[in-house]
């Protein structure tokens, strides 16, 4: 079945620094590839997407490219802030239902 | 952008007690909407999707007795959590679909903390 594999955390961050976090997946077909973002005591809001390969989803300053020749979707960022700490998950949705399948999450505290 | 709303956010019951979470949809329609269990640090377990006029699809090892899913109109579903024990306390979150065209992501609500004393 489809799978979705993150990098393991916490990841701690000086602010203004580089950020990048892992996600693979496995999936049969051609999946959409998502990033959401889980604030403390929040529900999940989608951070960026990319329906195909090679497309990059952006959003705050956040890129990913669907790159299928290695099945990956990377999350990354240029200049993190102490604003960014949070969740975030790496997911898939593929079938008609475009049920989501959601890596473990890996949290990001960003320090002053 | 498209919201979703899910009430209470917050709900502390006796064990024994049924307790009803209501997910809407503000601004637009959703034909599909998903219900989600949350254990701390850990990531979302899909419980079951619902579908607007029909039965909800409950995943594998989720008791469709137990977690009564409504899903009455296009803007709004519920979860029942029903005779709920301490072991069904954890953080129960919804999301909607829009209506139109494959690959439509999931907007979420907040989240709603269930404790079960």
């Amino acid at each position: 079945g489809d799978s979705v594999t993150q990098m393991e955390g916490p990841v701690t961050l000086s602010e203004e620094a580089c950020l990048t976090i892992n996600c693979t997946y496995t999936a049969t077909g051609y999946p959409s590839l998502f990033w959401y973002v889980q604030y403390p005591g929040e529900g999940l809001q989608l951070l960026l997407k990319a329906t195909k390969a090679d497309d990059k989803g952006s959003n705050k300053g956040f890129e990913a490219t669907y790159r299928k020749e290695t099945t990956s979707f990377h999350l990354e960022k240029g200049s993190v802030q102490v604003s960014d700490s949070a969740v975030y998950f790496c997911a898939l949705s593929s079938g008609a239902n475009s049920k989501l399948t959601f890596g473990k999450g890996i949290t990001l505290s960003v320090r002053p | 952008g498209a919201v979703v709303s899910q009430h209470p956010s917050w709900v502390i019951c006796k064990s024994g007690t049924s307790v009803k979470i209501e997910c809407r949809s503000l601004d637009f329609q959703a034909t599909t909407m998903f219900w989600y269990r949350q254990f701390p640090k850990q990531s979302l377990m899909l419980m079951a999707t619902s579908n607007e006029g029909s039965k909800a699809t409950y995943e594998q090892g989720v008791e469709k007795d137990k977690f009564l899913i409504n899903h009455a109109s296009l803007t709004l579903s519920t979860l029942t959590v029903t005779s709920a024990h301490p072991e069904d306390s954890s953080f129960y979150i919804c999301s909607a679909r829009r209506w139109t065209g494959e690959n439509q992501p999931q907007h979420f609500g907040d989240g709603t903390r269930l404790s079960i004393l």
